[in-house]
């Protein structure tokens, strides 16, 4: 599987403020994929993306890939204390290999 | 629509014991991987079973083996347990071998401690 990196590791904001996570790899990758694991969760699948430029919107969340597939983004506009939770990119093959995560804490 | 299901939640063992684990699929899927997550660190890969074999493993000493039954349900056995084997265990199953478009499906977990 091909590994990716993940900033900012930790992330506290207050509710209503945009938050990002930035996802990258040294290779490029064919695909990548987007968990969300709430605190003592399980991770559950968001979102997979796969072309090039590739952007794609679920409520408040947009996930973008960058255009040399290198890189990827999870953007939450107007964050909520449910949004709280650790986000982990993933880079594709037989095992998921998912970055270190970013942990997000939301202050109401 | 019956999720991934794992056995047992919660599991106490002592150093050098064994262990056995156990992951039911989602309902229509065939391939089962298995993920150790530490406290505060991402999942790390230990294995992947599709079509009954161990098609994929990670960087995890043999001590860690598996099994694919023929209803796509898996076990995970811990031989000679370590304090450092205390960790979040994951099920993940997905339909083929690389979950291409719908990601994996993970279960809650087994939360094993070795004291």
């Amino acid at each position: 599987g091909q590994q990716v990196m993940q900033i900012p590791q930790y992330q506290h904001v207050q509710e209503g403020e945009d938050f990002t996570t930035y996802c990258n790899s040294s290779t490029t990758l064919s695909n990548i994929q987007w968990y969300k694991q709430r605190p003592g969760g399980h991770p559950v699948f968001l979102i997979q993306l796969v072309k090039s430029g590739e952007v794609k919107k679920q409520k408040r969340l947009t996930f973008q890939f960058g255009e040399a597939k290198k890189n990827s983004s999870l953007h939450i506009t107007a964050t909520q204390t449910t949004d709280v939770g650790t986000y982990f990119c993933a880079g594709p093959g037989y095992a998921l290999n998912f970055g270190k995560g970013t942990s997000l804490l939301v202050t109401p | 629509d019956a999720g991934v299901t794992q056995s047992p939640t919660h599991l106490i063992k002592t150093r050098g014991q064994q262990v056995t684990l156990r992951c039911s699929p989602k309902s229509g899927h065939d391939t089962v991987s298995w993920y150790q997550q530490a406290l505060g660190q991402g999942p790390q890969f230990i294995f992947q079973y599709y079509e009954e074999e161990e098609r994929q493993r990670g960087n995890f000493p043999d001590r860690f083996s598996g099994h694919q039954f023929p209803n796509y349900s898996s076990e995970l056995n811990v031989n000679a347990l370590l304090l450092g084997d205390s960790a979040l265990y994951l099920c993940a199953s997905s339909l083929g071998d690389r979950a291409v478009g719908n990601g994996y499906t993970f279960g809650s977990g087994t939360r094993l401690t070795v004291v």
